[in-house]
């Protein structure tokens, strides 16, 4: 069975740091590219980033609102997935959710946790 | 930058209609990487329908996906109370993705 599961939200205050972990198991995590994906309360999916196998280069990929303030790795020793977040703004409010890209024909979102809420607020 | 862009908005049916989504892409796009997702309140997306057209694993082919170029249609041929809820479709465009503003399904 597989398992994704988000950890790490909670209240930071504008200009602050924090870190989110996705931790998961019942898949092969160190071919998996993963993503994050965001929602905003009340508000539709926003996607936050990607971040490749190590064996496709483990580079990353971000959404232009949190380019150079947010940061994808990964620990393929812990099959744990890792955001960065730094100078957080009100608007990175949201659930985080991580997700596993699902193959290289489709490229499709398979595997969701249940989302970890950030709350930006002084 | 490629938007796609749902409708309706909100879309009021009742059990045992038919319901049509729509997606479309401010430019022609690969159906491959066309995808749509049902959120229910409270809860994660999870994965319906992928390459425009294939019914994810435990998806009820009640559920259907078509299009190409720049039209996707999501179809629920005759709805189930458990189908009102809020749909996603999201694009794969190499280095991003990108979701349409959803369709909010409800109960008439």
């Amino acid at each position: 069975e597989v398992q994704v599961v988000e950890s790490g939200g909670g209240l930071v205050k504008p200009g602050g740091s924090l870190r989110l972990s996705c931790a998961t198991s019942g898949f092969t995590f160190n071919l998996a590219w993963m993503t994050w994906v965001r929602q905003a309360p009340g508000k539709g999916l926003e996607w936050v980033g990607r971040i490749k196998s190590k064996g496709s280069g483990g580079t990353t990929d971000y959404a232009a609102p949190v380019k150079g303030r947010f940061s994808i790795s990964r620990d393929d020793s812990r099959n744990t997935l890792f955001l960065q977040m730094n100078s957080l703004k009100t608007e990175d409010t949201a659930v985080y959710y991580c997700t596993n890209v699902e193959d290289n024909i489709h490229w499709h979102l398979k595997y969701w946790g249940q989302g970890t809420l950030v709350t930006v607020s002084s | 930058e490629i938007v796609l862009t749902q409708s309706p908005g909100t879309l009021s049916l009742s059990p045992g209609e038919r319901a049509t989504l729509s997606c479309r892409a401010s430019q022609s796009v690969s159906s491959s990487y066309l995808t749509w997702y049902q959120q229910k309140p409270g809860q994660a997306p999870r994965l319906l329908i992928y390459g425009a057209s294939n019914r994810a694993t435990g998806i009820p082919d009640r559920f259907s996906g078509s299009g190409s170029g720049t039209d996707f249609t999501l179809t629920i041929s005759r709805l189930e109370p458990e189908d009102f809820a809020v749909y996603y479709c999201q694009l794969y465009g190499g280095s991003f993705y990108t979701f349409g503003q959803g369709t909010k399904l409800e109960i008439k």
